[in-house]
């Protein structure tokens, strides 16, 4: 089975300064597609940013990027010129395809402090 | 506005009672999805169903019952036998192409407490 894994519990960063949120993962897939959420105190859960195994370049969007590092199995998220409002958990995931069905596997999450 | 709608937002159930929460979702996409987070420990997938009448089991089904009779709605019940219910609950879909880049989409969620 396929397994995501955030080590980092918390993190801090002062505003406007870039942070890295680590994410590795497990799978024997070769087709598979990554993703990050942000998930406010009040507890929505936003996408952010998504990765394909296929994919040669690093995804971005605005603020945020992925360092995918596919020989190393890992998917870290690195949020640029951190805002107060980057305060949150954030989750990565994966996109699973087992018995004919889909569905998403996620991290324990990691939670984020911008500092001022 | 296409989303999904979960409710209520708080929830509190005595001891041995059963509750349904709801979640429903006009977004047309095939397939539905309970999570539960607790602290610590992310997102653990409870059920989900990829078509109508059709639902499978997730990590941590125990305890919980769901029906899936429209593509709409997907009512996730906490029965008595889940011991330990209080937590956040999710309800997300996602459509069932085959395509890498189909992000699921969540509700605003639902926090149960049994008092």
């Amino acid at each position: 089975a396929q397994k995501i894994t955030q080590t980092q519990p918390g993190m801090f960063v002062q505003e406007k300064e870039a942070v890295t949120l680590d994410c590795t993962y497990d799978t024997s897939d070769q087709s598979y597609g990554l993703f990050w959420y942000k998930q406010p105190s009040s507890g929505e859960m936003i996408f952010l940013i998504y990765q394909g195994s296929y994919d040669e370049q690093n995804a971005t969007e605005g603020r945020y990027s992925l360092n995918f590092q596919k020989a190393r199995k890992s998917a870290n998220l690195v949020i640029s010129a951190s805002q107060l409002g980057d305060s949150a958990m954030y989750f990565c995931a994966m996109r699973e395809y087992t018995s004919g069905t889909y569905k998403y596997i996620f991290g324990t999450g990691t939670r984020l402090k911008v500092l001022a | 506005d296409g989303g999904i709608t979960q409710s209520p937002k708080y929830l509190f159930r005595k001891e041995g009672q059963n509750v349904t929460l709801s979640c429903e979702q006009n977004l047309n996409h095939d397939a539905m999805y309970w999570y539960r987070q607790d602290p610590g420990q992310g997102l653990r997938l409870i059920y989900y169903s990829q078509i109508v009448n059709d639902f499978q089991k997730g990590d941590i089904a125990e305890g919980y019952s769901v029906s899936r009779e429209k593509k709409e709605s997907f009512p996730l019940t906490v029965t008595s036998a889940q011991k330990n219910p209080t937590a956040f609950y999710l309800c997300a879909s996602s459509t069932i192409t085959t395509g890498l880049n189909t992000e699921a989409f969540f509700g605003q969620g639902t926090r149960l407490t049994v008092v």
